[in-house]
């Protein structure tokens, strides 16, 4: 069974790069496609973008220029970076499943990680 | 981009009753339509996917109906572990993927 746990610094600097990993575990990286999501403090969820370890990827238009997601398959790991932090980026970060089967990918997100909190402030 | 809305924003529901969440796409996205949980605390978790399809352990109270803009997520039997933000996203134009702004689910 598939986990996903988060993790990396949980203050980042105004200005500064937020590099987040998300360790896969029972299962590999290159076995399905995987997202980024956040939620700012008492607010929704938005997607940021997903990944496939063949260098599949795309990303959430607002947020397209700031932001790039990696796979390390040698780690079963997976990789955000998100340059230029502001307030705004202040969330929980999540990564998260979509699975891939015989019949091809399906973009609904079945397996989450935990999520690890961000804050951006000086 | 798809914009998703959710109503009511909060619905307080008693034990044993039924609750009733909609969600409402504003082009259609056919039946590319999920519905998750989310616990204070906890990461969201998948109900519903294909707008109708339950996922796997989620139990049978739970269900889902629509397609097109119109999406219903109906709790048929209201129990205190429901007590969750619920949410839908819509996977038919992306990117981006969107969300709703979620449902609060509260016990009466």
């Amino acid at each position: 069974q598939v986990q996903l746990q988060e993790s990396g610094p949980g203050l980042v600097k105004p200005s500064e790069t937020l590099s987040l990993t998300c360790t896969v575990s029972g299962g590999s990286v290159t076995g399905d496609y995987w997202n980024w999501i956040r939620q700012p403090p008492g607010k929704g969820l938005e997607w940021i973008g997903y990944i496939y370890y063949k260098g599949y990827s795309n990303y959430n238009p607002s947020l397209k220029s700031r932001v790039t997601l990696s796979v390390d398959t040698s780690k079963n790991q997976l990789s955000l970076r998100l340059t230029s932090a502001t307030a705004a980026d202040t969330a929980v970060y999540y990564c998260a499943r979509w699975p891939l089967t015989d019949i091809g990918v399906y973009y609904y997100m079945d397996v989450w990680g935990k999520g690890t909190t961000v804050t951006v402030s000086s | 981009e798809i914009m998703m809305t959710q109503s009511p924003a909060t619905l307080s529901v008693s034990p044993g009753e039924r609750a009733t969440l909609s969600c409402r796409a504003s082009q259609s996205v056919y039946s590319n339509l999920a519905w998750y949980q989310q616990k204070p605390g906890q990461a969201p978790r998948l109900l519903i996917y294909g707008a109708s399809t339950r996922a796997t352990d989620i139990p049978a109270r739970f269900s889902g109906s629509g397609s097109g803009t119109e999406f219903t997520l109906t709790i048929s039997s209201l129990q205190s572990e429901d007590s969750a933000v619920y949410y839908c996203q819509q996977y038919n134009h992306w990117p981006p993927l969107t969300f709703g702004g979620g449902t609060k689910v509260e016990i009466k």
